[in-house]
C-alpha cells in the first residue's frame, strides 16, 4: 500500500482559477517528485525536490508552481491552466537523491494521483 | 538517462509465468533497473529493482544480463489481477526516473 497521500483525488477548475494539489508522506523521505500523466501515456517527470530545495525542473511552464514547505509536504500550485493540462498528476517520494545503496536503491514510491480537469 | 525499450503488449495465461523483457543498452554503471506496474487509474506500484545481480521478492524475480543491457521481469504464477502496464526504467544519482512506453500485460483465464 502506498504511503504517499495526494489530495484532492479529483479536481475540476476553470482556466482563470487558482488551485493547488497537495501531497504528504510520513516515511522520512527527503526527496519528493511531481509527475504528469496523460491518458495512455507513461508518467512524465515535472519537478524533483531534495531536502526541500528544488533540484530538477523539467522545463515546466510557469503556470505550474511547486512548493515544498517541509520535508513531508509537497504542493503544486496551478494558475491559468489550459485544457491540455488536464491529466493525472502523480506525487512520489524516495529516501534521498544521490548515491544509492542496495538495500533501498532510492526506490521512488508513488501516490494514487490527482485527476485534474481544466475546463 | 538510460532509454528503455519494451514490447507494447503481451498476453499470458492465468497460472503461467509471465516473462516481460526490457532493453536498456545505454544504462550506465551506477544506474539501477527498476520495474513498476500501473493498474488502470492508479499510481505506479513499485515491483522490484536491481543493479547487476538477479533479484527476487514476494512479487517477482528480476533477471539482469551480465552486460546489463537487458533484463527480464518474471511473474511466476500470473493472475488476472496482474493485468497492468509494466514499466521498466532506470535511475542513478540524479533522482530522475524516466518512464518508457511500457508493456501492457493481459492475463487471460
Amino acid at each position: 500500500d502506498t504511503e504517499v497521500t495526494q489530495t484532492p483525488k479529483h479536481l475540476v477548475m476553470g482556466m482563470t482559477n487558482k488551485k493547488s494539489l497537495k501531497c504528504e508522506q510520513h516515511m522520512g523521505h527527503r526527496a519528493m517528485y511531481w509527475y504528469k500523466q496523460k491518458a495512455k501515456k507513461p508518467p512524465e517527470l515535472m519537478f524533483v525536490y531534495s531536502y526541500e530545495k528544488l533540484s530538477i525542473n523539467e522545463s515546466v511552464p510557469s503556470r505550474f508552481s511547486p512548493e515544498c514547505p517541509n520535508s513531508s509536504l509537497l504542493n503544486l500550485h496551478l494558475h491559468a491552466l489550459q485544457p491540455e493540462d488536464s491529466a493525472l498528476y502523480l506525487c512520489a517520494s524516495s529516501l534521498r537523491i544521490g548515491p544509492v545503496d542496495r538495500r533501498d536503491g532510492n526506490t521512488i514510491y508513488f501516490g494514487e494521483g490527482s485527476w485534474l480537469t481544466v475546463v | 538517462d538510460a532509454k528503455t525499450t519494451q514490447p507494447p503488449s503481451m498476453d499470458c495465461a492465468e497460472g503461467r509465468a509471465a516473462n516481460l523483457p526490457c532493453n536498456h543498452s545505454t544504462i550506465s554503471g551506477n544506474e539501477y533497473v527498476y520495474w513498476y506496474r500501473q493498474i488502470h487509474s492508479q499510481g505506479p506500484q513499485y515491483i522490484i529493482h536491481g543493479l547487476k545481480n538477479n533479484e527476487t521478492n514476494e512479487m517477482a524475480s528480476l533477471i539482469i544480463t551480465e552486460d546489463r543491457k537487458s533484463s527480464t521481469l518474471i511473474l511466476p504464477h500470473a493472475t488476472l489481477r496482474d493485468t497492468a502496464v509494466y514499466y521498466c526504467t532506470s535511475s542513478g544519482n540524479t533522482g530522475k526516473l524516466i518512464f518508457g512506453q511500457g508493456t501492457t500485460l493481459q492475463v487471460k483465464p
